[in-house]
């Protein structure tokens, strides 16, 4: 089993759609969590930090479930400059070791 | 405002070749990590530095190396290349004692023919 593993894709939806992806990890000694945006053939970009108590960034909300093991990102009213691929990224804080989702590739279709 | 500088952008190399990475992070930054992202793959966590020392260890094979300099800018060193190594490979700083966040440079496309 994958350290992080994210929903599978692709995602197909239509703009002012409302989308979520979820991710699980393993470690339980994770601490810090990310959301990371990546268009094609370009760098990652740093989304949403995320935290236990959820936050909130325009359109964009996240959430951790310590107990479940699990983060999400929510994703309303939907634009077309919001397709690319969502990576969940995993901190184990004490080591610095950084681990990535697989991706999860959302398309917003007019 | 500054980002995470990578040079050179794309670099084509023969199998066998040795080639050499590099990584001027954002100014106050003295956490650096390298990735390797195959096509289609998430990135691949290798190696990091804090304060010039390895921090922590990832997939890196044994015929790459780096290190972080005074500056705090690091270098990837690969040598004996072989074809799959062609990837994207990132840079990413953080300022250390703080927040957790990474900041990605633009990447180093790596061609091996």
């Amino acid at each position: 089993r994958k350290e992080v593993e994210q929903d599978p894709g692709p995602f197909n939806v239509p703009e002012g759609a409302t989308v979520a992806f979820n991710c699980t990890y393993s470690n339980s000694a994770s601490q810090s969590f990310f959301w990371y945006r990546q268009d094609c053939r370009k760098e990652p970009k740093l989304l949403m930090s995320v935290y236990s108590s959820g936050n909130e960034d325009g359109r964009f909300t996240a959430q951790l479930n310590r107990a479940s093991q699990y983060i999400s990102l929510l994703i309303r009213d939907s634009k077309l400059s919001d397709s690319a691929t969502y990576l969940c990224v995993v901190i184990q804080t004490n080591a610095g070791k950084s681990t990535f989702g697989d991706g999860t590739t959302l398309t917003v279709k007019p | 405002a500054a980002g995470v500088i990578q040079s050179p952008r794309h670099l084509i190399k023969e199998k066998r070749e040795t080639a050499t990475l590099k990584c001027y992070p954002i100014p106050r930054h003295d956490t650096v990590y390298w990735y390797q992202q195959g096509p289609g793959q998430d990135p691949q966590f290798l190696i990091s530095f804090y304060e010039k020392m390895q921090s922590d260890k990832g997939s890196i094979p044994d015929r790459f190396s780096a290190q972080q300099f005074s500056d705090y800018h690091s270098e990837l060193n690969m040598s004996s290349l072989e074809l799959g190594d062609s990837a994207l490979y990132f840079c990413a700083s953080r300022r250390g004692g703080g927040s957790y966040e990474q900041y990605f440079g633009p990447g180093t496309r790596l061609t091996v023919t």
